[in-house]
């Protein structure tokens, strides 16, 4: 069974602080998508990583995937309160049914 | 480009009643998905339509959850009867190819059982 395990799970930071989350698993994933979900709506993709050792960067988040394709990270500069949300990580699964796993979240919390 | 379309947002039934939740996905993608989310918890897949056809419905109790989509459109998914633990949000994701182009969610129908 692949998992993805999330750390941390709850983050609570003031705006301009940096921060880091992080994903990871024992099994090899083909990619790794990233979420963010806001209370009451679904999650919206942030970023798919592919290549080993990849890194993108959207603004002031930069995702970086492992060299082994079995963890990923995602790293905020100077967060601001609309970063707040729910951090999703989700790997394609094996076969051909190509459908996400997605790991628990990290809550973030951005106080002004 | 319309996004997906579930309803309704909130619903509030007692057990051992029956639901029904209804989804539109967004037009021409092929793959549709029902992952259910308890609270504190990342989205756990139901069951993957691919066309009209079911890809992958391992994880659905299907003692008590049911879930069609008719023509290749539009999907429903029935909890029947309800049980506490089902207390959760019920997301419904499309994609054109599936999980490798990433999905685009609705906003969920958060179900509570009393």
């Amino acid at each position: 069974t692949q998992l993805l395990e999330q750390s941390p799970q709850f983050l609570s930071i003031q705006e301009g602080e940096n921060l880091t989350v992080y994903c990871n698993s024992s099994s090899v994933f083909s990619s790794l998508q990233w979420y963010r979900q806001e209370p009451g709506e679904g999650p919206v993709l942030l970023v798919t990583v592919v290549t080993g050792g990849e890194v993108k960067k959207l603004k002031r988040l930069t995702f970086q995937f492992g060299d082994a394709r079995k963890d990923s990270s995602l790293h905020i500069t100077a967060a601001q309160p609309g970063d707040t949300g729910l951090y999703l990580c989700a790997g394609v699964g094996g076969g051909s049914q190509g459908n996400l796993i997605f790991g628990k979240g990290t809550k973030l919390s951005v106080k002004p | 480009e319309a996004g997906v379309a579930q309803s309704p947002r909130y619903k509030i039934i007692e057990k051992r009643q029956s639901v029904a939740f209804w989804c539109n996905p967004i037009s021409g993608h092929a793959t549709l998905y029902w992952y259910q989310q308890i609270l504190g918890q990342g989205p756990k897949l139901l069951i993957q339509f691919q066309n009209n056809g079911v890809v992958d419905d391992s994880q659905l109790p299907k003692d008590r959850f049911s879930a069609e989509r008719l023509k290749g459109v539009d999907s429903t998914l029935k909890i029947q009867p309800a049980k506490l633990e089902d207390s959760a949000v019920y997301l419904c994701a499309s994609s054109l190819r599936g999980g490798w182009d990433g999905y685009t969610f609705g906003s969920g129908t958060r179900l509570t059982v009393v």
